[in-house]
């Protein structure tokens, strides 16, 4: 069974540039979740699509976006990036949106450095 | 503003004993409560639930304990192992939002000493 993959593993990146990361959920889940995890920090949700759609936002600016495709993988997007952007990025899968029992799998991670 | 906090932010246990890890929370809107357990290059693993109607729930050497008039819960695992080193979250949930949004805390980093 393939688990929540992510994809580059790591990166680096300058100050202004823009960065888009990917996530493919487990097969046959429909929603995705973004969670940035600063360092020293528990992950603090960005985003999360459910059928193509957007379900809910976090509090992050409108430099980052994200969209889901028809077989539900998942790209988030940052522009301009800044130094306070450099962490670990998180995408979660699960079968549903919103339901308080559906656990929630995570892949490994994207580790995005701003230099 | 952190509406969920792990006050603590490692905690030692000798192999064989118990590990209770602690959680706070603020809002009274969650009523799903979650911890995961993280290992160093991997994403965070599901490992107990409970739902907010409930006060105690159990899952092999995992139980979690929720007492809602004081916003707390815990974690217990009996008898820690050496593979149960890592970093443990405390993450709760609001039915009332139409998103699978979790609120995490900081995290505890547990480490089981022989």
């Amino acid at each position: 069974d393939a688990g929540v993959t992510q994809s580059p593993t790591h990166l680096i990146k300058t100050r202004g540039q823009h960065v888009t990361l990917r996530c493919s959920p487990i097969s046959g889940h429909k929603s995705v979740s973004w969670y940035q995890q600063v360092l020293g920090q528990g992950p603090q949700f960005i985003f999360q699509y459910y059928e193509k759609e957007e379900r809910g936002r976090g509090n992050f600016p409108d430099r980052f976006s994200a969209r889901q495709f028809p077989n539900y993988s998942s790209e988030l997007n940052v522009n301009a990036l800044l130094l306070g952007d450099s962490a670990l990025y998180l995408c979660a899968s699960s079968p549903t949106s919103g339901s308080l029992s559906d656990t929630q799998y995570f892949g490994p991670g994207t580790r995005l450095t701003v230099l | 503003d952190q509406q969920v906090k792990q006050n603590s932010p490692s905690l030692s246990v000798q192999e064989g004993r118990i590990s209770i890890l602690n959680c706070d929370y603020t809002n009274s809107m969650f009523d799903y409560f979650l911890w995961y357990k993280k290992y160093p290059a991997e994403g965070p693993t599901f490992l107990i639930s409970i739902s907010s109607i409930k006060d105690k729930n159990e899952d092999g050497r995992f139980t979690v304990f929720l007492n809602k008039s004081a916003k707390h819960l815990s974690l217990h695992i009996v008898p820690s192992q050496p593979g149960d080193s890592a970093v443990y979250f405390c993450a709760a949930r609001s039915g009332y939002s139409s998103a699978s949004k979790i609120i995490f805390g900081s995290g505890t980093r547990l480490s089981i000493r022989p």
